[in-house]
Order: structure tokens, then C-alpha cells, then sequence
């Protein structure tokens, strides 16, 4: 089956600094999504991107299909952006599932 | 419009002992799914139905789990017997049709001693 990869797995950052996390992929997807998990344990949805670039607020993500990777960005960063990013996938064979990577553990400090 | 809705929220049973999740999706989404989250790890698909119909029980450990979506709305997930390694979140998530952008509920978060 398709293999996800986060990188950083952990990062701690100060109030305010900026970000990039990175999510590879090891075969060509039909369906792209960023998460965040937050402390209670909530999945939300940030983007849904199989490709190209998207922002919202403070939050911007950008996929390259052809390559298999997809990065997300988080400017000026507060310590409610606290918690665990996870990209998750959909290859054209696993009927909608989605598979995720193991997730960075992001920490900001006030 | 309302999100993904799961009860309860938090579960402690002993081993052997049976356990039922409930998920209510998106009105209106055709496709939902049950997902399952040990500590430290992502998660992890269980089961799919397109309506009431089953898509993908691959990763469904069958002899302690079941699942049901009789009128192609709500589900329940059910393990009996459990055991100490179904300690976990349990996630139901729902999309339009399969494919699409899927939205997750809160979770059952249970813990088995």
C-alpha cells in the first residue's frame, strides 16, 4: 500500500515564528487532506488539496502531485496552533480510505 | 449544519467484556467511516459503507468486531469480547460520496483494563 511520511515529527516553535511542514508520498493520489488534531483529540479539517495551492488566514498549503509531496505553512504562529498535524491520502485503488502519516507534533510557545 | 456526531465520548470496560460506538454523519452524506486511533499513531480505517452497503471491511478484525448501517443513515461499531489492544479513539468520519473531503466526529475514546 501507498507509504506517508511527515517530517518534522516534532517541532517546537516561539509565538509568532513561522513553519513548514512537510508530507511525501510514495504513489500518485487522488485526494489530499491536512488535519489537525488538537489537545481534545478533534480531527479538523485545514485543507483539501490533491493539488496546487490554497490559503487560508494564517494557514496556506501547497500539493505537487507529480512529485508526491505536499507542504503546509503556518505564519506568525500562536500557541492555540498547538497539537498534531496529520496529511492523510486517497490513491485511485483504496475506495476513498484514507491513509495517514504518523503526524507532527507541534508545540508553541507563548 | 451540524458535524459528525459520536457517543459516547469515553468508555472503560474490563477484557472480554462488549462495547457499542454510535456515529451519526453529515446529513446527507452517502459515505461513512469508521476509524481507529492507538496513542502515538494516525488513524487507521476499520470499515467503509457507501449507504447501507459495506465498501471496504478489509482492516475489520471480524471476530470481535461488527458494524452496521441498516438505513444507510446512522452506524454502530460493536466489539465483544474486547481486549487490552482495543484501547484506543474510535473516529466516524462521513463524506458526500466516496472520495470527497471527509469530516470527523469527536471520537469515543476507549480505554480496556
Amino acid at each position: 500500500g501507498i507509504q506517508v511520511e511527515q517530517s518534522p515529527p516534532d517541532l517546537i516553535l516561539q509565538e509568532g515564528a513561522n513553519s513548514t511542514l512537510r508530507c511525501n508520498f510514495s504513489d500518485s493520489v487522488n485526494n489530499l487532506q491536512w488535519f489537525h488534531q488538537n489537545p481534545w483529540g478533534q480531527l479538523i479539517n485545514l485543507f483539501y488539496i490533491p493539488s496546487g495551492t490554497k490559503q487560508n488566514g494564517r494557514l496556506s498549503a501547497t500539493t505537487v502531485a507529480t512529485e508526491r509531496y505536499s507542504l503546509l505553512y503556518i505564519s506568525s504562529s500562536q500557541t492555540t496552533d498547538s497539537g498534531v498535524y496529520f496529511c492523510a491520502v486517497v490513491t485511485g485503488t483504496s475506495y476513498g480510505k484514507l491513509t495517514f502519516g504518523q503526524g507532527t507534533i507541534l508545540t508553541v510557545h507563548p | 449544519e451540524a458535524g459528525v456526531a459520536q457517543s459516547p465520548r469515553y468508555k472503560i470496560i474490563e477484557k472480554r467484556q462488549s462495547v457499542a460506538f454510535w456515529c451519526n454523519p453529515i446529513s446527507g452524506h452517502a459515505t461513512l467511516y469508521w476509524y481507529q486511533q492507538i496513542l502515538g499513531q494516525g488513524p487507521k480505517l476499520l470499515i467503509q459503507f457507501q449507504n447501507n452497503g459495506v465498501v471496504d471491511d478489509s482492516q475489520l478484525p471480524k471476530d470481535r468486531f461488527s458494524a452496521e448501517r441498516l438505513k444507510g443513515v446512522d452506524s454502530t461499531l460493536k466489539i465483544q469480547p474486547a481486549k487490552l489492544e482495543d484501547s484506543a479513539v474510535y473516529l466516524c468520519a462521513s463524506s458526500p460520496y466516496t472520495g470527497n473531503e471527509q469530516f470527523f466526529g469527536p471520537g469515543t475514546r476507549l480505554t480496556v483494563l
